[in-house]
Order: C-alpha cells, then structure tokens, then sequence
C-alpha cells in the first residue's frame, strides 16, 4: 500500500514466489494509472499501464489489476527474481487534472534468495 | 541507446552559488520534465515543458528555473541554491505528453552547505 511517513512499507517474498504491490488511489475521475520500478540508484524505470476501460493488463512476468469500485490497483510480479528488488510507485492521472501524474509515495520491495 | 543523460551525477555546493543541471534526451520526445526525490515526499514534479519554448510551473517551482531552447536539452537552474534544495533531481521525457509513459535520467544528487 501507500507510505506515510519517512519509512516506505516493505513486502518481503522468497524468489520464485509470486508478489502483490497493492496502492490505493486518490481520485475517482482518474482514467489512467501507470507502475514504476526503481532501482538503487538509478531512475524509475516504466514497467506496465493501464487505462480505466480495462481491469487488468498483462505484460511480461508482470499484471496489473483495475478495481475503480473500491479505487484499487495491483501490480502482480509473477516468479519473483532476485532482481525485482526495488522500490515501486503507482501513479494516477485524469484528463481534468490537465494529465498530471499524481504518484504515490512506494512500496519497497525485498527478495529473498 | 534511447536514453535521458543527466549531468553531474554527483553535485556539492554551496548556499548561493549558482548551478545548472544538464539534461538531454535523444529520443525526439516533445515533453520533458524535472523532479526532485525526497524521503517520505516521494516524486515532487518542479517543472515541465510541453515542447520548445513552452515551459510551464510544476508543483515546487521557487528557486529553481528552466529553459527549452532545443527539443533535446532542458536544463534546471537553480540560481541560488539553499540547503533545502538538496535533493536528489531526475530528469525525464515522454513521447506522449505529460502524463504517460516518462523516461527517467539516472538522477543528480544535489548537496548544498
């Protein structure tokens, strides 16, 4: 989920294991929601997006879910490696908004070997 | 390789001395962006620019400026930097406006004294 404060929640998984990055959104008119991936020191990296006329969306290894009834999405990592360690942000957007992308604030992501 | 080059990678200075962060992208991107990256404050947007000559204020602006001469560089300036601008900074550009999408530099780490 979302983060409050200065510590990021951390999900912890066993590689091979499947992992769910859950984040709840803000605003009910937004029509666009998109996953990053960053790694220790490095940029956000685009993993998958997803456009509110659809509830889920696959790509490689990865899903992600659409829940506009109770504002929720999901990023599903499937058989995660060691290398899916990294911090995740969801981020939303809206055409009201001027497409502004509202990001959320991570969840940091540990794979145990 | 379709990359967003930022420079100095690593940046130490001073309350007042004015410095200019480089970016430039080679992937003929319209839009293109500057963040900073806080603890606890996740991806705060500082500027952005829709196209050449057409830059525009994003959600923390004061004491920083930019300038799109050339669809490739958008440099971020800060005139006077104090030390609660000591951030880490990404640049980013997208192919498909403001809020889709967006490839991220591997980031500027600012410390100002």
């Amino acid at each position: 989920g979302e983060s409050v404060g200065l510590h990021l929640p951390t999900l912890s998984v066993q590689e091979g294991d499947n992992s769910i990055i859950n984040c709840a959104y803000s605003n009910s008119a937004s029509d666009y929601f998109i996953w990053y991936k960053q790694e220790s020191g490095k940029g956000p990296q685009f993993i998958i997006d997803i456009r509110s006329n659809m509830d889920k969306r696959q790509g490689q290894r990865v899903t992600v879910l659409l829940n506009k009834t109770v504002k929720h999405l999901s990023l599903q990592i499937a058989a995660t490696q060691p290398g899916d360690s990294a911090v995740y942000f969801c981020a939303e957007n809206y055409a009201g908004n001027n497409r502004k992308l509202i990001w959320g604030l991570g969840t940091s992501l540990a794979v145990n070997p | 390789e379709a990359q967003v080059t930022q420079n100095p990678r690593y940046l130490i200075t001073v309350t007042g001395k004015k410095l200019t962060v480089t970016c430039s992208q080679n992937m003929n991107h319209e839009y293109m962006s500057w963040y900073r990256q806080d603890p606890g404050l996740g991806l705060r947007q500082i500027y952005y620019s829709m196209n050449v000559e057409v830059t525009d204020k994003g959600d923390v602006p004061e004491g920083y400026k930019v300038s799109r001469k050339e669809k490739r560089n958008f440099p971020l300036i800060l005139e006077s930097p104090s030390p609660n601008q000591t951030s880490l900074y990404f640049c980013a550009s997208s192919p498909q406006g403001r809020g889709e999408k967006l490839f991220f530099g591997s980031g500027t780490q600012l410390s100002v004294l």
